[in-house]
């Protein structure tokens, strides 16, 4: 949904626990998701994506669960690592349109 | 190479100013994008491109022109701009319309004074 606050929603972890990342997407008709990885003063860089006949897919250390049934995507990263600390975007696409991006969420590693 | 290079990196322009912005990528993408980003927030579409032609224009106001000189080369000219269009620009591209994943260049933060 929108976030229409001042902060994003922050997500504090310490270093080598696992993360996981929630978004709530809109359309139920999106066939395509994708996760970016935003960090400071640069652009969102592309991490895993998933199709919508799928519920689940693996990259290195992260791993995407897609719940179609409540329009829930989750971003699972493993062992997590100080240089995760970014805000995460999802985005979700529906086929012949535009992605839109989810309001994002901050992932702070603590050493 | 999965570059997209945006030029400059900081922009400083006065609200009569005209100044351009420049987006170049080498992976033969078909499809190149322009986004703003505020603080805080998620990017939002302003433009899309699709082999050079302009699919998507996303209500922008005309003080934003976009252009695409070529299938490398998204431009976006910026002419009597406000202060609240201070903002991170970002620009995108992905291999067409079709394949969605997009990779962003580092985009140009743009304050208008």
């Amino acid at each position: 949904g929108e976030s229409v606050g001042l902060h994003l929603p922050t997500l504090s972890v310490q270093e080598g626990d696992n993360s996981i990342i929630n978004c709530a997407y809109s359309n139920s008709a999106s066939d395509y998701f994708i996760w970016y990885k935003q960090e400071s003063g640069k652009g969102p860089q592309f991490i895993i994506d998933i199709r919508s006949n799928m519920d689940k897919r693996q990259g290195q250390r992260v791993t995407v669960l897609l719940n179609k049934t409540v329009k829930h995507l989750s971003l699972q990263i493993a062992a997590t690592q100080p240089g995760d600390s970014a805000v995460y975007f999802c985005a979700e696409i529906y086929y012949g349109q535009n992605f839109v991006f989810g309001p994002g969420t901050r992932l702070s590693v603590l050493p | 190479d999965t570059e997209v290079t945006q030029t400059p990196k900081h922009l400083v322009m006065g609200m009569t100013n005209k100044k351009s912005l420049k987006c170049e990528q080498h992976m033969g993408h078909r499809a190149m994008y322009w986004y703003k980003q505020k603080a805080k927030k998620p990017p939002e579409l302003m433009f899309v491109y699709s082999y050079e032609k302009l699919s998507i224009n996303e209500s922008v106001p005309s003080r934003f022109s976009p252009e695409c000189p070529n299938s490398s080369l998204l431009n976006l000219h910026l002419h009597a701009l406000q202060p609240e269009d201070s903002a991170l620009y970002l620009c995108a591209s992905s291999q067409d319309l079709v394949e969605r994943v997009a990779f962003f260049g580092q985009g140009t933060r743009l304050t208008v004074v």
